[in-house]
């Protein structure tokens, strides 16, 4: 159980250009969803949390009008880069925690993007 | 402030016993979880720990003492699949998990 699917796994684009990124928790309801980026060699860094119905809450030197994130319902959840630029190549992950508050989180397989 | 302490990297042989140690301060604690995170791909739920003491699953087993803010994970019969990084991540008051860079375990034959 608690399965996460993150799709694409992988995909290029071209510098301007703006990708979409879906997180599914598939057997289980996940009211909070986590958006990661981990460049190699390093720590997860948080992004941003996503709420079912509201807002998403944007850590600290994230841009929320570049990392756009959707969370329309209890199983879906989505990021989508736009305008992106090379340095925005990276590892990205999503994750999701079941309903109870001390859930563990599980985790999508993650997309590795490329901007060229 | 919020911070994780774990050993950058360790070495162990195949069959053997590893603890990889973990100390942390967050601000409010509810619980502590160990992943695995093998290169190029996403962090895996290994075990979760709220009470003080021994969790036991298969090969893996993690403790915890919240009053010294200490925990560890004990792999044991370890096989080359375990050459991973593994990631201590307490949850703090407001539920979120803090994330320190990991602990990159090499098993050698």
């Amino acid at each position: 159980g608690a399965v996460v699917s993150q799709h694409p796994s992988w995909v290029i684009c071209k510098s301007g250009t703006s990708v979409k990124i879906e997180c599914r928790s598939l057997d289980f309801q996940a009211t909070t969803m986590f958006w990661y980026r981990q460049f190699p060699k390093q720590s997860l860094m948080l992004m941003a949390t996503s709420n079912e119905g509201s807002k998403a809450t944007y850590e600290q030197g994230v841009e929320k009008d570049k990392f756009l994130i959707n969370h329309a319902s209890l199983t879906l959840s989505t990021l989508t880069v736009t305008s992106a630029h090379p340095e925005d190549s990276s590892f990205y992950i999503c994750s999701a925690r079941g309903l109870e508050g001390n859930s563990p989180l599980h985790f999508g397989n993650g997309t590795r993007l490329t901007v060229t | 402030g919020q911070n994780i302490d774990q050993p950058t990297e360790m070495t162990a042989t195949e069959g053997a016993i590893v603890q990889i140690n973990c100390t942390y301060q967050t601000s409010g604690f509810n619980g502590l979880f160990w992943y695995q995170q093998h290169a190029g791909e996403a962090p895996t739920f290994l075990s979760y720990n709220v009470l003080d003491g021994l969790e036991e699953k298969g090969r893996f087993s993690s403790f915890l003492s919240r009053s010294k803010g200490y925990s560890y994970l004990l792999l044991k019969e370890l096989q080359m699949k375990d050459s991973a990084s593994y990631l201590c991540a307490p949850m703090d008051s407001n539920y979120q998990l803090i994330w320190g860079a990991g602990t990159k375990l090499i098993i050698k034959p």
